[in-house]
């Protein structure tokens, strides 16, 4: 069965405390790229990465790092978490001209 | 302006009703996405089109390119299709319509 998985699914942490969100999948596909969701905002586009060793900036990088040391995994990095950062995350695999398939999402307070 | 625009925003039908939704968009695009979002939060990928018309079930999407114009209508619509349904745009990156909240009434 394909599939996205991220984790934690839910996580309250506080400002400034380093943070990793992790998306792995088992579809073998090579673009992969995290979303944020914000009321009013809709879905917007973190970064992505085209392949292993690949990536770029999407829409609001700002304050995320992310890495693609191997096809399956692509973590999401938040060095120094700020409260503007609370938000519903998605990591997705596909895109481009590939269907997409989509992580259950994390939803991340920083307080 | 967005690149791309979705209409209505929100959507009231009585079950049974056909649906449309629609999307425009202004950039070049190698594909476009409508995804589905149910309360509780999970999307998932309902079609991906570059031309024409695609259909699942009681789901169709067409597309015209020349236009940059894409449609998802739902036929004989029931209470389980109510969710949001977003458009995107896909080149390199991803850029995503605000989104549609449909309620479909018993």
């Amino acid at each position: 069965e394909a599939q996205v998985t991220q984790n934690p699914r839910y996580l309250i942490t506080v400002t400034g405390k380093k943070l990793t969100v992790t998306c792995s999948q088992n579809m073998n596909h090579e673009y992969m790229s995290w979303y944020r969701q914000d009321p009013g905002l809709g879905l917007r586009q973190i970064y992505y990465s085209m392949n292993v060793e690949v990536t770029d900036k999407g829409d609001v990088p700002e304050g995320y790092k992310v890495s693609r040391k191997e096809k399956r995994n692509f973590p999401l990095i938040l060095e120094s978490p700020s409260p503007n950062q609370t938000s519903l995350y998605f990591c997705a695999t596909g895109g481009g001209d590939l269907p997409q398939h989509f992580g259950d999402g994390t939803r991340l307070s920083i307080l | 302006k967005n690149e791309v625009e979705q209409s209505p925003q929100n959507l009231t039908a009585q079950e049974g009703e056909f649906i449309t939704i629609n999307c425009s968009y202004s950039v070049g695009i190698s594909a476009l996405h409508w995804l589905q979002q149910h309360p509780g939060g999970g999307i998932v990928s309902l079609f991906m089109l570059s031309s024409g018309k695609k259909k699942h079930g009681r789901l169709i999407a067409t597309i015209n390119i020349q236009e940059k114009h894409s449609s998802l209508h739902i036929t004989a619509s029931h209470p389980r299709d109510s969710a949001v349904y977003i458009c995107a745009v896909s080149f390199v990156d991803m850029r995503f319509g605000a989104g549609t909240r449909l309620t479909v009434k018993p």
